[in-house]
């Protein structure tokens, strides 16, 4: 069974620029999770997609946006690129059951730098 | 909110010996569940283990086990018999029912040496 995939695995973009970041879930999942995490720092929760809607955002400013297509793929776009975007941004997909979610399986991450 | 506290930085272990790392967290949801990732120097997480609140039993997977102690809201992780490749960031996560994320503690290195 195939796992997360994200893609690209790198990306450099220049100041200013749009960044498109792409994830394909688990089959059968249909929650899919993004986080943005820094050079040696802890994850931060930027989107939360499940059954084709944001249904949670972190504590990030608009130019960070994204969807969930029909079939539970997503993409996160970023818009008018800063140097402090650059970070390991990190997917990953799971079910949601009875309120929780089981257990996330993640993709093996875009390393997106801007210069 | 909920919170998820690690509070070891970082942790040294000999090789064939068990570690213990920390995890307590915060919430006032009666249904929730806990993870273990393990997050090598090439980035991807991995999942370890899970803890549902409900379970009466500990879990464990392998050379990993989870020390439950709900009423103390911790969630220990112990890797029994530590290998050179179990060298990594490990991070403690919670889903909560009225918090539509899963919430990551700031994470633990460990360093297993020959």
């Amino acid at each position: 069974e195939a796992g997360v995939t994200q893609s690209p695995t790198h990306l450099i973009k220049t100041r200013g620029q749009q960044a498109t970041l792409r994830c394909s879930p688990i089959s059968g999942h249909t929650s899919v999770y993004w986080y943005q995490q820094a050079l040696g720092l802890g994850l931060q929760f930027l989107l939360w997609y499940d059954e084709g809607e944001e249904r949670n955002r972190g504590n990030f400013p608009p130019r960070f946006s994204g969807r969930q297509f029909p079939n539970y793929s997503s993409e996160l776009n970023v818009n008018a690129l800063e140097l402090e975007d650059s970070a390991l941004y990190l997917c990953a997909s799971s079910l949601w059951v009875r309120g929780l979610s089981t257990e996330a399986f993640f993709g093996q991450g875009t390393r997106l730098t801007v210069v | 909110a909920q919170k998820i506290t690690q509070t070891q930085p970082g942790m040294f272990v000999q090789e064939k010996e068990a570690v213990t790392l920390d995890c307590t967290y915060d919430t006032s949801d009666q249904s929730y569940g806990l993870f273990w990732y393990k997050q090598p120097s090439s980035g991807e997480m991995i999942f370890l283990i899970y803890q549902g609140s409900y379970d009466e039993q500990n879990a464990t997977e392998g050379r990993y086990s989870l020390n439950f102690q709900k009423a103390r809201k911790s969630a220990n992780l112990v890797i029994s018999a530590s290998q050179l490749g179990d060298s990594a960031m490990y991070f403690c996560a919670m889903s909560c029912s009225n918090d539509y994320k899963l919430s990551f503690g700031a994470g633990t290195t460990v360093t297993v040496r020959a």
